[in-house]
């Protein structure tokens, strides 16, 4: 079964522009979240979502929004970049939504390989 | 809010020493706690992970142990191996506001041969 995938790689941007990244998760999983990781930050949650609609979101300004389309797959997009949204940004992918692992269902969170993202 | 603190920050161990790193949370209703392992430049893999109706769970060489009471829980490596050398990553299950993995900061464990 492939991984998730993530594109692109990498990608060199300049402030108060804008940029998309896709995250394609594993056949069947229907959830999706993203992280942002920075150095000594560790993984900071911007936003999950399962079957195309957000579940939760976390402490991020608006210029970060994403979606996720019929298929599972899901983009996010950050709009008015700033210096400090140079970042490695992780998607993951699981079968259900983490409320699930709450109660007690099996859930495990796969990532993708990440797109770096910077911001000149 | 919720929060997830990580220490040490940095870990060398020479081989076959123990490593332990341990992992604070804020949100009391938290019941899941998973352990990711990141080598360098790879992505973030689940390693073990531990409800809360469990005080301890072991896996080869990891375990991990949890405190309800306390809100800590750890990572406990033996007999490490230079290919335990990773950056590894407490979360907990966020249950405040939604439901979200929050992790720590990360802690940088260097096997030294």
């Amino acid at each position: 079964k492939a991984g998730v995938t993530q594109t692109p790689r990498y990608l060199i941007k300049t402030r108060g522009q804008q940029v998309t990244l896709s995250c394609s998760p594993i056949s069947g999983h229907r959830s999706v979240s993203w992280y942002q990781q920075t150095p000594g930050q560790g993984l900071q949650f911007l936003f999950e979502y399962f079957s195309e609609t957000q579940r939760n979101k976390g402490n991020f300004p608006g210029r970060f929004s994403g979606r996720q389309f019929s298929n599972s797959r899901s983009e996010m997009n950050v709009s008015t970049l700033e210096l400090g949204d140079s970042a490695l940004y992780l998607c993951a992918s699981s079968l259900g939504p983490s409320s699930l692992v709450y109660s007690g269902g099996h859930n495990e969170q796969f990532f993708g390989p990440g797109t770096r993202l910077t911001v000149l | 809010g919720e929060n997830v603190e990580q220490h040490p920050s940095t870990l060398s161990v020479q081989e076959g020493d123990s490593a332990v790193i341990k992992c604070t949370y804020s949100d009391s209703a938290s019941n899941y706690f998973p352990w990711y392992k990141q080598e360098l430049g790879k992505r973030p893999q689940l390693i073990i992970d531990i409800r809360s109706n469990v005080g301890e769970k072991k896996d080869q060489r990891i375990a991990v142990t949890l405190n309800k009471t306390a809100k800590h829980f750890s990572l406990h490596i033996t007999e490490t191996q230079p290919e335990d050398s990773a950056v590894y990553f407490c979360a907990a299950l966020g249950v405040d506001s939604s439901y979200k993995l929050i992790f720590g900061s990360g802690t940088r464990l260097l096997v030294r041969p």
